[in-house]
């Protein structure tokens, strides 16, 4: 079936504008995490649902960015008045458990630059 | 909480030679280890997990990699380097209830012909 998807694929912002970014994990996957990626560096954990339920937002930067998965399926990140440091690659990723014993399958994410 | 080092952000290799990724890890509990290859504009791929049981782990494409807990190292290697794969490597760390993955900063491996 479909892997992960996420879109848009690009995203160019000016200095404080909202942006959305959305994620599709593989059907029936339980679980949905987002990571930030800066440029030349690892992921980073953002936050962790199982379901519709947002277990650990721990690493979220601020309280800019927010994160929902209402109906336990697709999820946006939102990012509020972007900020320069937000430029960034946002990985989605799913699995289909709430442990990370099983795979974490990653989407192509999503390249944002903030101007 | 866990940290991973991978030493080296840059690895080049000729053609047919060894492939050697290096992955030191910081854990206070028994760590699960993963290697995932980025290849551009795309998703993590996963290679290769460790969670118990043998030390020795096959991945795809012909990958592997040794738990070594005396070293607090798991690293990478394939015997004989193929152009296809180029690619950025990254090693990540879990302690297996935290569902979380803590990522090295990756190594980009170069084939050379």
């Amino acid at each position: 079936g479909a892997g992960v998807s996420q879109s848009p694929r690009y995203k160019v912002a000016k200095r404080g504008q909202d942006v959305a970014l959305r994620c599709d994990p593989i059907s029936g996957h339980v679980s949905l995490f987002w990571y930030q990626q800066a440029l030349g560096q690892g992921p980073e954990f953002l936050t962790y649902f199982q379901n519709e339920a947002q277990l650990d937002k721990s690493g979220l930067p601020s309280d800019r960015f927010f994160a929902e998965r209402p109906e336990g399926s697709v999820s946006t990140l939102k990012i509020q008045r972007t900020q320069q440091e937000d430029s960034a690659v946002y990985l989605c990723a799913s699995s289909d458990s709430g442990t990370s014993l099983k795979t974490q399958y990653f989407g192509p994410g999503t390249r944002l630059l903030v101007l | 909480a866990q940290s991973v080092t991978q030493l080296g952000s840059h690895v080049s290799v000729s053609e047919g030679a060894l492939v050697l990724l290096r992955c030191n890890y910081s854990s206070s509990v028994p760590p699960y280890l993963f290697w995932y290859v980025q290849y551009p504009n795309q998703g993590l791929q996963l290679l290769l997990k460790y969670t118990t049981g043998a030390t020795l782990v096959k991945g795809i494409n012909g990958f592997e990699a040794e738990f070594k807990k005396s070293e607090t190292s798991f690293h990478l290697t394939k015997p004989s380097a193929h152009m296809s794969d180029a690619a950025e490597y990254f090693c990540a760390v879990s302690d297996g209830s935290a569902r979380q993955l803590t990522f090295g900063s990756g190594t980009q491996l170069t084939v050379l012909p």
